[in-house]
């Protein structure tokens, strides 16, 4: 069974970088598959925020592009999110996921609640 | 506001059937997959359709899915108490080169 666990500091600072890490059990990053991460505002929607391929390809949301860098670690099956010049509004839920080619996600972690706050 | 829209809520009595809609456009749910997940209340999102009508090992066939032309379906049949959650439909927008998701519907089962 595929697990994924998210993990990084709940608490980040206005301008700061917003930092996450996820760890994947039960398949290899770097035997397919994209992994991507997804966010959830405090009582609000989903929002794709990027996905990547083991090979590095990586593509993200235009609204967040500039901001936004999710990278893989094979020899450690895990892949990162940063998310730069935080502010409030990044405050939220961060989930990591396994996607698809069709753009699902099958699989996904609990979630990283992290606050953006001074 | 989100580029799928659905409605914000529906209910339904025990055992009845229920349907979710998500519309679109033709450069997102017009010419491309669409999945739905189910929220209960505190956990992960959950998968329960892809590619527009397919189900993954483990959902009941109590939940199907539906595409046409730009909008889509998810149906519930057999409602049950433990299917009150918020439900997502997504797919990805061709046009923003993203992937995109609806504003959510709960579902209330009375």
């Amino acid at each position: 069974q595929v697990q994924l666990q998210e993990s990084g500091p709940g608490l980040v600072k206005p301008s700061e970088t917003l930092s996450l890490t996820c760890a994947v059990s039960g398949y290899s990053i770097s035997s397919g598959f994209y992994w991507g991460w997804i966010r959830q505002s405090p009582g609000k929607g989903l929002e794709w925020i990027g996905s990547f391929y083991h090979s590095g390809y990586t593509y993200y949301n235009p609204s967040l592009k500039s901001r936004v860098t999710i990278s893989g670690d094979t020899s450690k099956n895990q892949f990162s999110l940063k998310l730069s010049s935080v502010t409030a509004t990044d405050t939220a839920l961060y989930y990591c996921a396994r996607a698809t080619r069709s753009d699902h996600f099958d699989f996904w972690g609990q979630g990283s609640l992290v606050t953006v706050s001074s | 506001q989100s580029v799928l829209t659905q409605p914000p809520s529906v209910s339904a009595a025990p055992g009845q059937k229920v349907t979710i809609s998500c519309s679109g456009s033709s450069s997102n749910i017009g010419n491309n997959y669409v999945s739905w997940y189910q929220q209960l209340p505190g956990t992960a999102p959950k998968l329960l359709i892809y590619e527009n009508n397919r189900r993954p090992s483990g959902i009941p066939d109590r939940f199907s899915g539906s595409k046409s032309g730009t909008s889509a379906t998810l149906g519930i049949t057999g409602l049950q108490t433990g299917d009150e959650a918020d439900y997502y439909c997504g797919t990805w927008d061709s046009s923003l080169g993203a992937v995109v998701f609806g504003g959510g519907t709960k579902l209330t089962v009375l």
